[in-house]
């Protein structure tokens, strides 16, 4: 069973807007990271927050966690056409022996039009 | 630098076939792993290795096999194919991070993918 939910399944925005995406996940953990997919393409690691931090930012890229309601969020601001992606979120749970390995969830299909 | 090359990128099979997906990372990451990507269902871990000699059954593991000979390469074996082993595979590696009680891994570095299609 996967780990991770997004929400929502598909986003789509206009170029400039911000575009916001959630992640719930079941267990504790360790850390969640991000991780965004072109079409056809493999993943590319965006961004890893611990599980004692509550917030993060990568250039435009701003990532919150909350332990206590087991939930992430990913905010990409002045969306581009270039940001168009499936969008991941993986975690890694210690606790059940899985300090080496990820779980990923089902996915945000963002479409950012011109 | 490559990466993390996977080959071959395209394979269509017969019920029943073999074959073997190759992965290789000149990154020295001790970690490596397979994945399956199948629409509205994520990655789903298959294997993955800690480190050479070592792998380790994942989330989806029946009807397939790994190898970690060598550091660097990490193999999937597909022994006698089925239509549900249709499926985008990728392949993972990462580095482990050192002076922690528990290990955890940091981010992970993908190929490119192989397309796989067992008719």
């Amino acid at each position: 069973s996967q780990q991770g939910e997004e929400d929502p399944q598909a986003l789509s925005i206009q170029e400039g807007e911000n575009a916001t995406m959630n992640c719930s996940y079941k267990t504790s953990i360790n850390n969640l990271q991000w991780y965004r997919q072109n079409s056809g393409r493999g993943l590319v690691h965006l961004i890893l927050i611990r599980s004692n931090e509550r917030e993060k930012h990568s250039g435009r890229l701003r990532v919150t966690l909350d332990t206590s309601k087991k939930s992430s969020s990913l905010l990409i601001t002045a969306s581009r056409a270039a940001d168009t992606a499936s969008y991941f979120c993986a975690t890694t749970n210690i606790f059940t022996g899985g300090g080496n390995k990820l779980t990923f969830g089902t996915g945000t299909q963002l479409k950012v039009e011109l | 630098n490559a990466g993390v090359t996977q080959t071959p990128k395209f394979r269509v099979l017969k019920t029943g076939q073999s074959m073997t997906l190759l992965c290789a990372q000149d990154m020295n990451h001790e970690y490596m792993y397979w994945y399956r990507q199948d629409p509205g269902m994520g990655l789903r871990l298959i294997h993955y290795s800690v480190g050479e000699g070592t792998t380790a059954k994942g989330e989806v593991p029946d009807g397939y096999n790994v190898s970690r000979l060598k550091k660097q390469n990490f193999l999937l074996g597909l022994e006698s194919a089925a239509p549900s082993q249709t499926s985008v595979y990728f392949c993972a590696s990462s580095y482990y991070r050192p002076g922690q009680i528990i290990a955890t891994n940091e981010k992970l570095f993908f190929g490119s993918g192989t397309q796989l299609s067992v008719l």
